[in-house]
C-alpha cells in the first residue's frame, strides 16, 4: 500500500496570508490526524477527523481549521498566518479500530 | 495531566551500546504507548508500541519496558548502530474517547558513534 502523502512538501508564505495543506491517507484508513512540529514545542496535536467529522481538537486558535472529504482525504487551513506558524505540519492516518498512526513526510511551512 | 515527559534530551553512545530513553506520564487514562523514530526531513515512523497490561515488549533490537505503578516507560536499543542515529519520541494516547490523538514527549536526539 502507498503511504500517507502530503502536498505540497514545502511552502513559503508571508504574514497575513492563508494556506491550505493536503493529506491523502493510506487506502482504507478513515481517521486522519494533524500535528504541528516545531523545535520549541515539539509535536503537538491539532485535530483529528473521522468519517468527515472532527472527532478531537487540540489547543490551537480558531485560525487553524480542517476538513475531511468522503474519500478520507483531508485538508487543513491556516488563516492570517503569523511568524510563529512556521513549522512542519504532519498528517497521520489510522485504520478503524486501530491505535497505530502512520505519518506522512510533512509539509514544511515557512512564514516570512 | 496531559503531558508526557521524556529524557534525556540528547544521548551519545558508541556502536554496540544500549541507549535507554525514559518517559513518564501522569494521566492514568492513557492506554497506548508508542515510540516513534524520526530522521531529518522525514515524518515519524512507528518503532514499537505497548499497552499497560504488558510489562515488556521486544521487537528486533528494540525493547519497551513499562512500569504501570510508576507511570513510566522506556525504550532500550540493543546493539545500537550508526544507522539508529535519529530523534526518538515517546507518546501516549488518552484513551478510547480520544482515539487518533497522541500526546508526544519532547524527543531525544540519539547519536551512535562508529
Amino acid at each position: 500500500k502507498a503511504g500517507v502523502t502530503q502536498t505540497p512538501r514545502y511552502l513559503i508564505k508571508t504574514r497575513g496570508q492563508q494556506v491550505t495543506l493536503s493529506c491523502s491517507p493510506i487506502s482504507g484508513h478513515r481517521s486522519v490526524s494533524w500535528y504541528q512540529q516545531t523545535p520549541g514545542q515539539g509535536l503537538q496535536f491539532l485535530f483529528e477527523y473521522f468519517s468527515e467529522t472532527q472527532r478531537n481538537k487540540g489547543n490551537f486558535p480558531g485560525r487553524f481549521s480542517g476538513r475531511q472529504f468522503s474519500n478520507s482525504r483531508s485538508e487543513m487551513n491556516v488563516s492570517t498566518l503569523e511568524l510563529g506558524d512556521s513549522a512542519l505540519y504532519l498528517c497521520a492516518s489510522s485504520s478503524p479500530g486501530m491505535d497505530t498512526q502512520y505519518f506522512g513526510p510533512g509539509t514544511r511551512l515557512t512564514v516570512l | 495531566q496531559q503531558q508526557v515527559k521524556q529524557s534525556p534530551q540528547s544521548l551519545i553512545v558508541q556502536k554496540g551500546g544500549i541507549p535507554i530513553i525514559n518517559c513518564a506520564y501522569e494521566n492514568t487514562a492513557f492506554d497506548y504507548f508508542p515510540w516513534y523514530q524520526q530522521f531529518p526531513g522525514k515524518g515519524p515512523a512507528l518503532l514499537i508500541a505497548i499497552r499497560p497490561d504488558v510489562s515488556e515488549k521486544k521487537e528486533g533490537r528494540f525493547t519497551i519496558s513499562f512500569n504501570k505503578s510508576a507511570k513510566q516507560f522506556s525504550l532500550h536499543i540493543m546493539d545500537s548502530q550508526p544507522g539508529d542515529s535519529a530523534t526518538y519520541f515517546c507518546a501516549a494516547s488518552p484513551g478510547s474517547s480520544n482515539t487518533g490523538k497522541l500526546i508526544f514527549g519532547q524527543g531525544t536526539t540519539l547519536q551512535v558513534k562508529p
